[in-house]
């Protein structure tokens, strides 16, 4: 069955370091996404991808995060410098086009010491 | 005001129990909907999908969607005790690009 692919599962990174996230969609899949859930809470969209197009940025912290997926297939995330209120599980998403089911990878657990 | 407000929870019923959990949501453009369960440390995993008003059923799971109320709801019959998650319900929709915004998840424990 295919599935959206993240790595690392588990990141301990310590403040102040640059950290790096992976994304690989379900083949075929045009739009992309990547959300912050902290604990307790529900997932809070960072980015969205239409192909190799950002189509929504309005809440990544661009000081210190940075996103891209260059082919328009799998995708990057970079948080520099990490802070401590960057803890927090950082999901992949992906979907056929806009306004269809969204299928979401398991996740990378970031803590930040 | 959050654009998708869901039942906080937490929410513990016996095993065998009908189970409702409800979202309301301030966008009319909201024009897709969905339901997601996520147990511990794990990503959301699809559970329904439908766009438009009244009932999709799905086994033992009910979705429902009343754009009238802006309201949405999922009904899960006998319950069992894998059935304890978050449940998040997500809508798709107000803007062109159809941005996917989720409540704030319901805990649920289904207890033996």
């Amino acid at each position: 069955e295919a599935e959206v692919a993240q790595s690392p599962r588990y990141k301990i990174t310590e403040k102040s370091q640059a950290v790096a996230f992976w994304c690989d969609p379900i083949s075929g899949h045009a739009t992309l996404y990547w959300y912050r859930q902290i604990l307790g809470q529900g997932p809070e969209l960072l980015v969205q991808f239409q192909d190799e197009s950002v189509v929504d940025d309005s809440q990544l912290p661009k000081d210190r995060f940075s996103a891209e997926r260059l082919k328009g297939v799998d995708s990057t995330l970079k948080i520099q410098p990490a802070e401590l209120g960057d803890s927090a599980m950082y999901l992949c998403a992906s979907s056929f086009r806009m306004n269809t089911e969204a299928f979401f990878g398991q996740g990378t657990r970031l803590t930040v010491v | 005001q959050k654009e998708v407000e869901q039942d906080p929870g937490p929410l513990s019923v016996p095993e065998g129990a009908i189970v409702s959990l409800n979202c309301t949501y301030s966008n009319s453009a909201f024009q897709y909907f969905m339901w997601y369960r996520q147990y511990s440390r794990k990503g959301p995993e699809l559970l329904m999908y439908t766009y438009s008003s009244g009932n999709k059923e799905d086994g033992r799971f009910t979705a429902q969607v009343d754009k009238s109320s802006k309201y949405i709801s999922l009904f899960i019959r006998d319950s069992q005790p894998s059935d304890s998650a978050t449940y998040l319900c997500a809508d798709v929709g107000g803007t062109s690009y159809g941005k996917l915004t989720f409540g704030q998840g319901t805990i649920l424990t289904v207890h033996p």
